[in-house]
């Protein structure tokens, strides 16, 4: 199966900080990989689809200056926190999609004191 | 765009008895409709999958069913066990699309 991976599965910052999460398929090329937040007790929702050499497309309500998203090669998306603020605490996780199945990261937990 | 609604958000069930999920989704275009199972602090983890030209699949005790003219999709849980209680998501997309997931439901199997 493919198979895709996070880094770094956890991290705590202060406030205002940036903090840059990396989703890299391992094994295939994904052109497009997409970026979801999950924050506790709810669903995974879409913030993002990141495209390899062109510019992401942000759902409603995400904002582009936040959360920046880099999709520089066929293997690697990145998603930066900009100043980030406790309400930005949260579980990050991507997908790529391969053979017509997604296969997701293992996820990202940010925790912003 | 997608929107998919799943319900109930919580099912109790006891050892050895069914559960069943719903789900229902909007866009007539999408033609991928997977379920998760999720634990805490994980990644989703894909139990079954069926894709619009297959009304019905089965895998030992999971099985789901599609109706793409009511554009509903459900999923059956036989035999249930206490390892099956966890949090199970309904997504729906067309290929190589971002999957949009339902609110999901919080499964928990008494024994």
């Amino acid at each position: 199966g493919a198979v895709v991976s996070q880094h770094p599965s956890w991290v705590i910052c202060k406030s205002g900080t940036s903090v840059k999460i990396e989703c890299r398929s391992l094994d295939f090329q994904a052109t497009t990989m997409f970026w979801y937040r999950q924050f506790p007790k709810q669903s995974l929702m879409l913030m993002a689809t990141s495209n390899e050499g062109s510019k992401a497309t942000y759902e409603q309500g995400v904002e582009k200056d936040k959360f920046l998203i880099n999709h520089a090669s066929l293997t690697l998306s990145t998603l930066t926190v900009t100043s980030a603020h406790p309400e930005d605490s949260s579980f990050y996780i991507c997908s790529a999609p391969f053979r017509n199945e997604q296969f997701f990261g293992p996820g990202t937990r940010l925790t912003v004191l | 765009g997608e929107n998919v609604e799943q319900h109930p958000s919580t099912l109790s069930v006891q050892e050895g008895d069914s559960a069943v999920i719903k789900c229902t989704y909007s866009d007539s275009a999408s033609n991928y409709f997977p379920w998760y199972k999720q634990e805490l602090g994980k990644r989703p983890q894909l139990i079954i999958d069926i894709r619009s030209n297959v009304g019905e699949k089965k895998d030992q005790r999971i099985a789901v069913t599609l109706n793409k003219t009511a554009k509903h999709f459900s999923l059956h849980i036989t035999e249930t066990q206490p390892e099956d209680s966890a949090v199970y998501f309904c997504a729906a997309n067309q290929a190589g699309t971002a999957l949009i997931f339902g609110k999901g439901t919080t499964l928990s199997v008494s024994s």
